[in-house]
């Protein structure tokens, strides 16, 4: 299994600019979700999934869309890129709620200028 | 809302015990998380909590008070691999397993 994998891992974009990020599980886990780090910050969740057609907002979803047409992708679309959007994004999934753990991609480093 | 203090930094010496701190103020309790982040990586998961008392991996054991709001990470027999950040999360509400996470504690192990 690869588990969680992100595409791309570094991306330069200029102000207006648009994106998407690219998720992909393959643990045929329910729940996906969508977290921005910033240096100092913590990790804040943007949106998250709990099934394919299934998303909500998360803490931080202003300037962010999501989909989730399958169990095994989550894109995350940056539309407008502004400079307060730098920042190195998690994808996560999990098999469920309650004690079950998230898994993390290895992340996608975004440089918004 | 949701808030949760953990200490910015901590350093420590290889083979020493050290124990990371975590507080809590949240709209209902669902269980605590602790990930281990190295620079540049990924989280990775290191213990769950969900009832009081003390859970134990190895080198690595998570203590729980839900009346105190109140989490410790101890980590023994300090190994230079354990210089990383450590992330408290809480998963707050009974519905969706969504967690909040605190901003994370960098350690610093020295020789």
């Amino acid at each position: 299994n690869a588990g969680v994998t992100q595409t791309p891992k570094f991306r330069i974009l200029k102000i207006g600019q648009s994106m998407t990020l690219q998720c992909t599980q393959d643990m045929n886990h329910n729940y996906m979700y969508w977290y921005r780090q910033d240096p100092g910050m913590g990790l804040k969740l943007i949106y998250y999934s709990v099934g394919a057609g299934i998303t909500d907002k998360g803490e931080v979803p202003n300037g962010y869309n999501v989909s989730r047409s399958t169990t095994e992708d989550f894109p995350l679309r940056l539309e407008l890129a502004a400079p307060s959007q730098t920042s190195v994004y998690f994808c996560a999934s999990s098999y469920s709620g309650g004690s079950e753990t998230q898994y993390f991609g290895p992340g996608t480093r975004l440089l918004v200028l | 809302g949701q808030n949760i203090d953990q200490p910015t930094e901590m350093t420590a010496t290889e083979g020493a015990i050290v124990q990371i701190n975590c507080t809590y103020q949240t709209s209902g309790f669902n269980g605590l998380f602790w990930y281990q982040q190295h620079a540049g990586e990924a989280p990775t998961f290191l213990s769950y909590n969900v009832l009081d008392g003390l859970e134990e991996k190895g080198r690595f054991s998570s203590f729980l008070s839900r009346s105190k709001g109140y989490s410790y990470l101890l980590l023994k027999e300090l190994q230079m691999k354990d210089s990383a950040s450590y992330l408290c999360a809480v998963r707050a509400n009974s519905g969706y397993s969504t967690l909040t996470f605190g901003k994370g504690t960098m350690l610093l192990v020295s020789p």
